[in-house]
């Protein structure tokens, strides 16, 4: 089944402990992103990632770091989280083609205290 | 800032009537389209429409897009219960294909 896979759903951590956030995709898409949602804000870009070893910023890139070191995986590292990084994460991918859909996966709830 | 807008933020309607939800853009785009998100959980795409064209149809889903107003909208016709969820226009830059811009979206409420 074409998907793509985030974990954890469910995350509760402390202020300035470094965690990881997972996503994997097996539908081999070109183009992978991160997005955080939060009331009233709805969805905000993190970062992108075009291709292998390609990543650039989106609208709120402040506090995460991401690799794109395999094409089926795309981390998202909060090195030092802060409570102002509580929310709602999606991984997304699609194909090369700016027109393709967007897949996202089911979220990771984040809440840092 | 957030490039698409909807309007309403909120609609609630009874089943079988339509629902049409609007979409404001700012930039130039290469495409918009429209998600489904139901409660928490992962956007599913329903409709994208390129920016060459005006409508487009697919089941119950009726989007139009105007350029030169910078705005779109999605009509559901024939509601149903299961059509309740938030719905989230989102944007392809024309100059950067990498970066995508969601609206806040509009929630649905479809009452049998």
């Amino acid at each position: 089944e074409a998907q793509v896979t985030q974990n954890p759903r469910y995350l509760i951590t402390v202020t300035g402990k470094k965690l990881t956030v997972t996503c994997s995709q097996n539908m081999n898409h070109e183009y992978m992103s991160w997005y955080r949602q939060d009331p009233g804000l709805g969805l905000r870009q993190i970062y992108y990632s075009m291709n292998v070893e390609v990543t650039d910023k989106g609208d709120v890139p402040e506090g995460y770091k991401v690799s794109r070191k395999e094409k089926r995986n795309f981390p998202l590292i909060l090195e030092s989280p802060s409570p102002n990084q509580t929310s709602l994460y999606f991984c997304a991918s699609r194909g090369r083609a700016g027109n393709s859909p967007l897949h996202f996966g089911n979220g990771t709830r984040l809440t840092v205290t | 800032s957030q490039q698409g807008e909807e309007d309403p933020q909120a609609l609630s309607i009874q089943e079988g009537e339509n629902a049409t939800m609007n979409c404001s853009y700012k930039t130039s785009i290469n495409n918009l389209q429209w998600y489904r998100q139901n409660s928490g959980r992962g956007l599913v795409h329903l409709i994208l429409i390129r920016s060459n064209e005006r409508e487009k149809h697919s089941g119950r889903l009726r989007v139009t897009l105007d350029t030169s107003k910078k705005s779109s909208s999605l009509l559901i016709t024939a509601s149903r219960a299961a059509d309740t969820a938030s719905y989230f226009c989102a944007t392809a830059q024309d100059t950067n294909a990498g970066k995508s811009t969601f609206g806040d979206g509009t929630t649905l409420t479809v009452k049998p």
